[in-house]
């Protein structure tokens, strides 16, 4: 079974610019989350979707979003980047019903770059 | 804010096991605890959780204190691909939800 797939995996971008990030969960999984790696922070959620309805959003202000389609693939978005931004953006996908809840599959992640 | 703690780091010998300590002395009845590891470049990695009864799968063991207030992470034999950072987690059962709150973890180092 396929993991959790995440493209791309390394991009740059400079600031101001916009970035959209893809994630396509292990085939079954109708949950997905987003979390920022960075060394100042660590690892820290974003939000949460199941069956297209985010569930859950992190403390991250409003240039950061997301969405998830009928397939279950999400896609999260950036805009106006800042150097801040520049990180490790991970998604991870579980089944999202049932019990272990907490057991999540994360992808290799996208690593950001804002110059 | 991660309601664990955890020694930044550590370092055993291959072929030994590995005991990683956590503390949570605020947890909640009911509160898991779970363990995850970040090898370098890679996504965190699912290891093992438990409510209050010690728990064991291929990869480790979890022994959790009878007051629930800290546990330990056993890794038997380690070798050098466990070298990683290792997070532990408490979080509440609740359905659906996928919210993790990660702290600094364990950089966990084996030597040969």
């Amino acid at each position: 079974k396929a993991g959790v797939t995440q493209t791309p995996r390394y991009l740059i971008k400079t600031r101001g610019q916009q970035v959209t990030l893809s994630c396509s969960p292990i085939s079954g999984h109708r949950s997905v989350s987003w979390y920022q790696q960075t060394p100042g922070q660590g690892l820290q959620f974003l939000f949460e979707y199941f069956s297209e309805t985010q569930r859950n959003k992190g403390n991250f202000p409003g240039r950061f979003s997301g969405r998830q389609f009928s397939n279950s693939r999400s896609e999260m978005n950036v805009s106006t980047l800042e150097l801040g931004d520049s990180a490790l953006y991970l998604c991870a996908s579980s089944l999202g019903a049932g019990s272990n809840t907490g057991e999540l599959f994360f992808g290799e992640g996208s690593r950001l770059t804002v110059l | 804010d991660a309601k664990t703690t955890q020694p930044p780091s550590m370092d055993c010998a291959e072929g030994r096991a590995a005991n990683l300590p956590c503390n949570h002395s605020t947890i909640s009845g009911n509160e898991y605890v779970y363990w995850y590891r970040q090898i370098h470049s890679q996504g965190p990695q699912y290891i093992i959780h438990g409510l209050k009864n010690n728990e064991t799968n291929e990869m480790a063991s979890l022994i959790i204190t009878e007051d629930r207030k800290s546990s330990t992470l056993i890794l038997p034999h380690a070798t050098l691909r466990d070298t990683a950072v290792y997070y532990c987690i408490v979080r509440p059962e609740i359905q659906g939800a996928q919210k993790l709150v990660f702290g600094q973890g364990t950089r966990l180092t084996i030597n040969p």
